[in-house]
């Protein structure tokens, strides 16, 4: 069964770059999206963006100019860089795989704090 | 402000049933059958429970259920269990970007 690690994330100063990883355990990496999604407080849910096996990404037009998702087939894992980060940008960020417009399973989520 | 409207929380009794609305608009909810919710304990990621508006994962218990009419998706969870109390989390397919959308959460809570 598909298992998602990720690790990064931890505290940051305002203008400082976000990023995290997420590796892929016991599934195939290139029949699937893969997905960063964050949580904070005030905002609930957001979905970043993803990228597929073959490198095509797709990222919410409010980040957009801001954040690239990578991948290393190879490795079997994915990244997610935002630079510029603010308070704005605190949050519980989450690495997912995405089938059609759903998103399972999920990793266990990394917390980033945005504080000068 | 979310892009899909949830209830704040809900409440049951053990045994009980409850649903769980979720509105958007015809963008959406009203124009794609790409619906789906997600269960979240604290402090724990969240977790598929039903995916394609009625679909349910392999695993999840058939005491969930969904379903959409119009611009409003709903989850019922019957027979309600005290590892049922959480947040649940609603998401469509949008046409216009973002293309995918989620919900403000409902807290469900099992008196």
């Amino acid at each position: 069964q598909v298992q998602l690690q990720q690790w990064g994330g931890s505290l940051l100063k305002p203008s400082e770059t976000l990023s995290l990883t997420c590796v892929v355990y016991d599934g195939s990496f290139n029949d699937y999206s893969w997905s960063w999604i964050r949580q904070s407080p005030g905002k609930g849910l957001e979905w970043i963006g993803d990228i597929n096996h073959r490198g095509d990404t797709n990222y919410t037009p409010s980040l957009k100019s801001r954040v690239a998702i990578f991948l290393d087939t190879s490795m079997k894992r994915f990244s997610l860089r935002l630079s510029s980060v603010a308070a704005t940008d605190t949050a519980i960020y989450y690495c997912a795989r995405r089938q059609s417009h759903w998103f399972d399973p999920w990793g266990q989520g990394a917390l980033v704090t945005v504080s000068s | 402000q979310s892009a899909l409207t949830q209830p704040a929380s809900v409440s049951g009794s053990p045994g009980q049933s409850i649903t769980i609305s979720c509105t958007g608009t015809t963008s959406d909810i009203g124009d794609s059958n790409f619906v789906s919710w997600y269960r979240q304990h604290p402090d724990k990621a969240p977790k598929l429970i039903i995916f394609d508006v009625y679909s349910r994962p392999s695993g999840i218990s058939n005491r969930f259920s969904g379903s959409k009419s119009g611009n409003t998706a709903s989850l019922a969870i019957s027979g309600l269990q005290t590892e049922d109390e959480a947040d649940y989390y609603c998401s469509s397919y949008s046409s216009s970007a973002p293309h995918v959308i989620f919900g403000g959460g409902t807290k469900l809570t099992v008196l």
